[in-house]
């Protein structure tokens, strides 16, 4: 199957720093990716869906101001955590689908642990 | 209201025996895809399985198949043989509308224990 990456993948911030997350579709174009934030024994909330080229789109009660998302390019999408909390150390992961209508399932990555002190 | 439901936060099978995962879903579309994922401990999400609402067949990728019964709105996955690197977190999902880029909706998970 398609491979989708996260980097990097664990990273732990004092508050107030932002922290970058990359995900990168390696064998595919994404024109949409997602972004879901998993908190432990958690299920996966949505908080974003990030399409190339548009601004992206969020679920409510995410504050866009906080939660950075640009996808720059069809391989690749960002999420950026402006100011971080100490409330904000979850698990972040990306997925992405084959543009190209290869499939039905979305592709996840690795994921990413926000730690913030 | 939930639309995916997950009734059995942890279950524990015997080593070789199957298992059932319960789900049930929430949907007024017509048009809906229906995931398992098998979260490790490691965090990543493994894509399992998928079931489109239209499919008459049930789905079946190796020991995993996935019981639609549509009228009951449930998709219930199946893991035949189970073995000791089953033991994860096993979340259903669901894609609502026909447009298979659309997001997915996670259900709040099952935690399978394989026994030796």
């Amino acid at each position: 199957g398609a491979v989708v990456s996260q980097h990097p993948s664990r990273v732990i911030c004092k508050s107030g720093t932002s922290v970058k997350i990359e995900c990168r579709s390696l064998d595919f174009q994404a024109t949409t990716m997602f972004w879901y934030r998993q908190f432990p024994k958690q299920s996966l909330m949505l908080m974003a869906t990030s399409n190339e080229g548009s601004k992206a789109t969020y679920e409510q009660g995410v504050e866009k101001d906080k939660f950075l998302i640009n996808h720059a390019s069809l391989t690749l999408s960002t999420l950026t955590v402006t100011s971080a909390h100490p409330e904000d150390s979850s698990f972040y992961i990306c997925s992405a689908r084959d543009g190209r209508g290869w499939g039905n399932e979305q592709f996840f990555g690795p994921g990413t642990r926000l730690t913030v002190l | 209201a939930q639309k995916i439901t997950q009734t059995q936060p942890g279950m524990f099978v015997q080593e070789k025996e199957a298992v059932t995962l319960d789900c049930t879903y929430d949907t007024s579309d017509q048009s809906y895809g229906l995931f398992w994922y098998k979260q490790p401990s490691s965090g990543e999400m493994i894509f399992l399985i998928y079931q489109g609402s239209y499919d008459e067949q049930n789905a079946t990728e190796g020991r995993y198949s996935l019981n639609f019964q549509k009228a009951r709105k449930s998709a219930n996955l199946v893991i035949s043989a189970s073995q000791l690197g089953d033991s994860a977190m096993y979340f259903c999902a669901m894609r609502e509308g026909p447009n298979a880029g659309n997001m997915l909706t996670f259900g709040g998970g099952t935690r399978l224990m394989v026994k030796p």
